[in-house]
This record gives C-alpha cells, sequence and structure tokens, in this order.
C-alpha cells in the first residue's frame, strides 16, 4: 500500500531561525514528490515539485532535497518568518495515476513565534 | 493569478438533508476534483473527473456522492443524505492536465461543512 509518512507532526520554532520537515514515502512506481503549505482555513499550495532524477530544488527561502534510493525528502526552511506558520505537506505520485489520486502525507504544522 | 472559488465557505445542515458544494476551476483547466479533510486529519482523495465523466474515486465515494458539470464553469459536489461524519472540510482542485509533474493541483479555500 502506497504510504507516505511525515515527521515531525509539529515543530515551534522561532522566528529567524531555520528547520527542516522530513517526509519517507513507500509511493511505487515513484513519478514526483510535491510539497505543499496550508495555512489555516485554506487549500494547500504546491512550493516545490521534484522527480527521481532531481536531489535539490529550491523556492526562496524553500528548498526540498530528494533521495530516491531510501525513499525520503526533506524540506528545509531558512530565516523563518511569522508567515511560515502552516500545514506543510508531503504528498507522493506514482506513475500512470492522475494527479489527483496522489497519497498525501499527515503534514507538519510549523509554528514560527517573535 | 487565476484561482479556484468555492461556495460557500461553510455550510450548516442536518443530519438526513442534502448538500451541494460549489467550485468554480481555473478556466483553461480540464481535470477537476474534490477531497476532503476531517479536522485534524490528512487531505483524502474523493473523485477526479475529465470530459464529463469520473475518472478515478476512492472507496469513500459512495452512492451517497455524486458530482457533476452543468455548465461550462461550475463543478459541484452533491452528498445526497449528510451523514454527521461528512463533516469536514471540502477542497475542489483543479489542473491543466492529468500528469502530475507539469500540472500541479491548484485548490480552493475549502467549504466547510457541519452536519448536526
Amino acid at each position: 500500500k502506497n504510504q507516505v509518512e511525515q515527521s515531525p507532526q509539529s515543530l515551534i520554532i522561532l522566528e529567524g531561525k531555520n528547520c527542516t520537515l522530513q517526509c519517507n514515502y513507500t509511493v511505487s512506481p515513484f513519478s514526483n514528490l510535491r510539497w505543499y503549505k496550508q495555512d489555516t482555513g485554506r487549500g494547500p499550495v504546491s512550493l516545490t515539485i521534484m522527480t527521481f532524477s532531481e536531489n535539490t530544488k529550491s523556492n526562496g527561502r524553500y528548498t526540498a532535497t530528494l533521495d530516491a534510493d531510501t525513499k525520503q525528502s526533506s524540506l528545509h526552511i531558512t530565516a523563518s518568518q511569522l508567515s511560515d506558520s502552516a500545514s506543510y505537506i508531503c504528498v507522493v505520485s506514482a506513475l500512470g495515476t492522475n494527479a489527483g489520486k496522489s497519497t498525501f502525507g499527515d503534514g507538519t504544522t510549523l509554528t514560527v513565534k517573535p | 493569478e487565476p484561482e479556484v472559488t468555492q461556495t460557500p465557505s461553510h455550510q450548516v445542515t442536518q443530519m438526513g438533508q442534502e448538500v451541494i458544494l460549489r467550485c468554480v476551476p481555473i478556466s483553461n483547466h480540464l481535470y477537476f476534483y474534490w477531497y476532503r479533510q476531517i479536522l485534524g486529519q490528512k487531505v483524502e482523495f474523493l473523485v477526479s473527473f475529465y470530459n464529463n465523466e469520473i475518472s478515478e474515486k476512492s472507496e469513500i465515494f459512495d452512492d451517497q456522492f455524486s458530482v457533476e458539470r452543468p455548465d461550462g464553469s461550475n463543478f459541484t459536489l452533491k452528498i445526497r443524505s449528510t451523514k454527521l461524519e461528512d463533516s469536514a472540510m471540502y477542497f475542489c482542485a483543479s489542473s491543466r492536465t492529468g500528469g502530475s509533474y507539469n500540472s500541479p493541483l491548484h485548490f480552493g479555500n475549502g467549504t466547510r461543512l457541519t452536519v448536526t
């Protein structure tokens, strides 16, 4: 069964600090992995996408890494801001499935405090 | 930037009543989806819709649920006889193509359904 596990479940950091969120998956055959940011009460918004051939991808202060061999990904947030407080969701797609039926992780809830 | 819009933002209904949740996907998108998120839980796939028919659905999407694209812009989710456990946030999403790499999902801000 395709699964996506994220850790930690929640994280509290001080404004300006860095943090790293983890995602492990068992989705096969692997197509791609996306990180989404979900603000409270709003829909998820795509941050990055990675295929098996990509190790690192950045989007501003967000940097995602992928190790397709160990089936792990991380999302690193640099110099956190209060607006980074949100849930971060790892979503993994299998080859041959449409975009919608991807496997969602439970998310990591990040709280950035002043 | 074009957005997926959902109405209403909050719907309260009594158990056993029918509800229709409405969505206007991004205009040049061809694939449409419904998801639900029970409070504190992960986002769950319900159904995908392409070319005026359901392309995939999950085990959650039973006979109580139906989807429709009644005109060129709206995409609706109907729950025929609501149950308490249908209380959740329902997200509509659309994508330009069905392939997940080049075409991210664009989500609306959801309809919070409360069944009493």
